[in-house]
């Protein structure tokens, strides 16, 4: 399977830890993007990516949160002392030039 | 104001009924917009890309009028597997995908 991937699929985790997710993009993508999706809503942007330079982040990304592509490819997404508030589906898209091709997600759970 | 708003329904249509939807947008600088499709728990899937012109994918018809800042899709001849939701997306920046809260649709036999 050549697409997006995002590990892991699902995340359940107790108010106050720290949780890391990983996307991998479809390979040469130089352009990748973080998405958060609630019930009942469609995804909001987080921040983007080209290359291993962040080059856009959103108002909804507080402190608590950090992203990192360290080398250009793989992609990281740290929440630190999660709130209950942080529970939805976190996806990962990513592109060349034109359309964004979106990962499965992972689902997280703030219990 | 939601820089995309959707009806998010749910629209209940029988199998080979004609379904429309239309989604406005408030940013009037946006340059791209789109349909995307997401199945219950999946990811979403670009359904087609929206052109002043207009165009035309099979079933599916998409139509963006710039003066009024509404996109619209229509769906002829409906299929059980239409079932989803759909998401009217504008591209804000470079290539920041700003999406609509998305319409859910239910094609009953």
């Amino acid at each position: 399977d050549t697409g997006v991937s995002q590990d892991p699929r699902h995340k359940i985790t107790k108010r106050g830890q720290n949780v890391t997710f990983r996307c991998d993009p479809i390979s040469e993508h130089n352009r990748l993007y973080w998405y958060r999706q609630t019930l009942g809503q469609g995804p909001e942007f987080l921040t983007y990516f080209q290359n291993e330079a962040q080059l856009e982040k959103s108002r909804l990304l507080s402190d608590r949160f950090s992203a990192e592509r360290p080398k250009g490819s793989f992609s990281t997404l740290e929440i630190q002392r999660t709130e209950q508030g942080d529970s939805a589906m976190y996806l990962c898209a990513s592109s060349f030039t034109g359309e964004q091709f979106f990962g499965p997600g992972t689902r997280l759970t703030v219990l | 104001r939601k820089e995309v708003e959707q009806d998010p329904g749910p629209f209940n249509v029988p199998e080979g009924a004609t379904v429309a939807f239309n989604c406005t947008y408030s940013n009037s600088a946006s340059q791209s917009f789109f349909w995307y499709r997401q199945d219950c728990r999946k990811e979403p899937k670009l359904l087609m890309s929206v052109y002043s012109s207009g165009n035309e994918d099979g079933r599916f018809t998409a139509q963006l009028n710039r003066a009024s800042q509404y996109i619209s899709l229509l769906i002829r001849d409906s299929k059980l597997s239409d079932s989803a939701t759909y998401l009217c997306v504008v591209i804000q920046g470079a290539q920041k995908l700003v999406f609509g809260q998305g319409t859910r649709l239910t094609i009953n036999p």
